[in-house]
């Protein structure tokens, strides 16, 4: 099956700073990859998403990144902002396993003003 | 438009307890998700339904969990008899599978406590 892991589990950065977590997977089968962000007492929400035919998506202060050679792809946030300090989470859908996503561990952002 | 809605959000019982939460999925998504998150750790799927057929039970412990799906809207999920390893958070989610790359919505999720 598919297999998803995650780095780092925990990331502190000043205020202003980018932040980058990464992700890797074992499937090529693999073919989505969206990324969601989980606020304490609250389930996770997506805030951005990257499908295999695509190289690079950017929205505002967030980008993700994705090399299917490598199978990793990755988390980008500039101009942290206290209020993005949350847990983050990636994930990869495989249709061939029932069309599942599999998640990764979580990061923990700390985001000190 | 509303969004994914469970409940209750918090739910406490004592080991050997039945126990059932509840989901309505976001009006017209025909794929709705059970998932577990332990504390600290990524959501791992429970069973997944398209419309009123669970097409993904395989991580469902059959012997005292079980969901049903009637008429392919609200779902509910229930664990009898419940056991200390049960304490988690459940979510459910849902999606509107017409391309095979969409992405799933999710609710506050419940919490469970088994002491």
């Amino acid at each position: 099956g598919e297999n998803v892991e995650q780095h780092p589990s925990t990331l502190s950065v000043q205020e202003g700073d980018s932040a980058v977590i990464k992700c890797t997977y074992s499937d090529s089968a693999s073919n989505y990859f969206p990324w969601y962000k989980q606020e304490l007492g609250k389930g996770p929400q997506l805030i951005i998403d990257i499908r295999s035919n695509v190289g690079e998506k950017k929205d505002q202060r967030i980008a993700v990144t994705l090399n299917k050679t490598a199978k990793h792809f990755s988390l980008h946030i500039t101009e942290t902002q206290p209020e993005d300090s949350a847990v983050y989470f990636c994930a990869a859908r495989n249709p061939p396993l029932f069309n599942k996503f599999y998640f990764g561990s979580g990061t923990k952002l700390n985001v000190k003003p | 438009e509303a969004g994914v809605v469970q409940s209750p959000r918090y739910k406490i019982i004592e080991k050997k307890q039945p126990v059932a939460f509840w989901c309505n999925p976001i009006s017209g998504h025909n794929t709705l998700y059970w998932y577990r998150q332990n504390l600290g750790q990524g959501p791992e799927l429970l069973i997944r339904y398209e419309n009123e057929e669970a097409v993904d039970d395989s991580q469902l412990p059959k012997d005292r969990f079980s969901a049903e799906r009637l008429k392919g809207v609200d779902s509910t999920l229930k664990i009898q008899p419940a056991e200390l390893g049960d304490s988690a958070v459940y979510l459910c989610a849902s999606s509107l599978e017409l391309l095979m790359n969409t992405e799933a919505f999710f609710g506050q999720g419940t919490r469970l406590t088994v002491v």
